[in-house]
C-alpha cells in the first residue's frame, strides 16, 4: 500500500530534550515536506526536500533541522524543543522534483506536546 | 509570505444542498492551485491540482474552477451529503513551496 509513515503519532517531552520525529514515504516520490498545523493558522510549511541530498527552509524553519539521506526518508529534527513548538505535525511527498503540479500525500500527523 | 485566504470559515447547510467555498491568492510566482479535504482525525487529502487559467475538474458531485489572472478558484459540491462534512483546505504552490489558506470548515446536517 502506497504510504507515508510517521512516527511516533503521539508524543509528550519536556524543553530541552531533544527529538526525532521520523517520516518515510514507499512510492520513490522525489518531494518531500514537514508542516505544522496550529490552530487558526493552517499549515505552515517547516522544511521540504527535491530529492536526496537537497534541502530548502520554508516559512517557519527556526528551531528544526532536517535531513535527506535516502530518498525514501525525511526526519525532522528538533534539537532543544520549546513549547511554542508543541503541535500538530504533518509530513507529505509528491512524485517529482518540486511536486508542484502533482498532489502531496500526507503521513497521518504527530501530535507533539512540549512541556 | 504570500497569502492564501479561503472564505468562508465555516459553514453549515442541509442535506441536498448544494454550497461552494473560495480561495484567493496572490498571482504572482504562481504555478498550481490545490484543494484537499480533511476530515477530523484523518490526514488531508488532495481533491485536485490545477495549474492553467480556466481550468476546471470535477470528482463525482464535487468540482473546482480556477481564475489565475485575478487569483481565485471555487470550489463546488453539489448535493452536500453529511459524508461531505470535513475542512476544505487550497494551496497555492510556486516553485517548491506551497502556502495553505486556514481552510473551510463544511458541517452537512442530515
Amino acid at each position: 500500500e502506497a504510504q507515508v509513515t510517521q512516527n511516533p503519532r503521539y508524543l509528550i517531552t519536556v524543553t530541552g530534550k531533544k527529538l526525532t520525529v521520523t517520516c518515510s514515504q514507499n512510492m520513490n516520490h522525489e518531494y518531500m515536506s514537514w508542516y505544522r498545523q496550529d490552530p487558526g493558522l493552517g499549515l505552515r510549511q517547516i522544511y521540504y526536500s527535491m530529492n536526496v541530498e537537497v534541502t530548502d527552509k520554508g516559512d517557519v524553519p527556526e528551531g528544526y533541522k532536517v535531513s535527506r539521506k535516502e530518498k525514501r526518508n525525511f526526519p525532522l529534527i528538533l534539537e532543544s524543543p520549546s513549547p511554542n513548538q508543541t503541535s500538530l505535525y504533518f509530513c507529505a511527498s509528491s512524485p517529482w522534483g518540486g511536486g508542484r503540479n502533482q498532489p502531496q500525500h500526507f503521513g497521518d500527523g504527530t501530535r507533539l506536546s512540549i512541556l | 509570505i504570500l497569502n492564501v485566504e479561503q472564505s468562508p470559515q465555516s459553514l453549515h447547510v442541509q442535506e441536498g444542498d448544494s454550497t461552494n467555498f473560495t480561495c484567493s491568492f496572490p498571482s504572482s510566482n504562481f504555478y498550481a492551485l490545490h484543494w484537499y479535504r480533511w476530515e477530523t482525525a484523518k490526514s488531508p487529502e488532495a481533491l485536485f491540482v490545477m495549474t492553467l487559467n480556466g481550468d476546471e475538474k470535477k470528482k463525482g458531485r464535487i468540482s473546482a474552477t480556477l481564475n489565475t489572472k485575478e487569483g481565485y478558484s471555487y470550489l463546488y459540491i453539489k448535493g452536500s451529503q453529511p459524508e461531505d462534512s470535513a475542512t476544505y483546505l487550497c494551496a497555492s504552490s510556486g516553485t517548491y513551496k506551497y502556502i495553505f489558506g486556514t481552510g473551510t470548515r463544511l458541517k452537512v446536517l442530515a
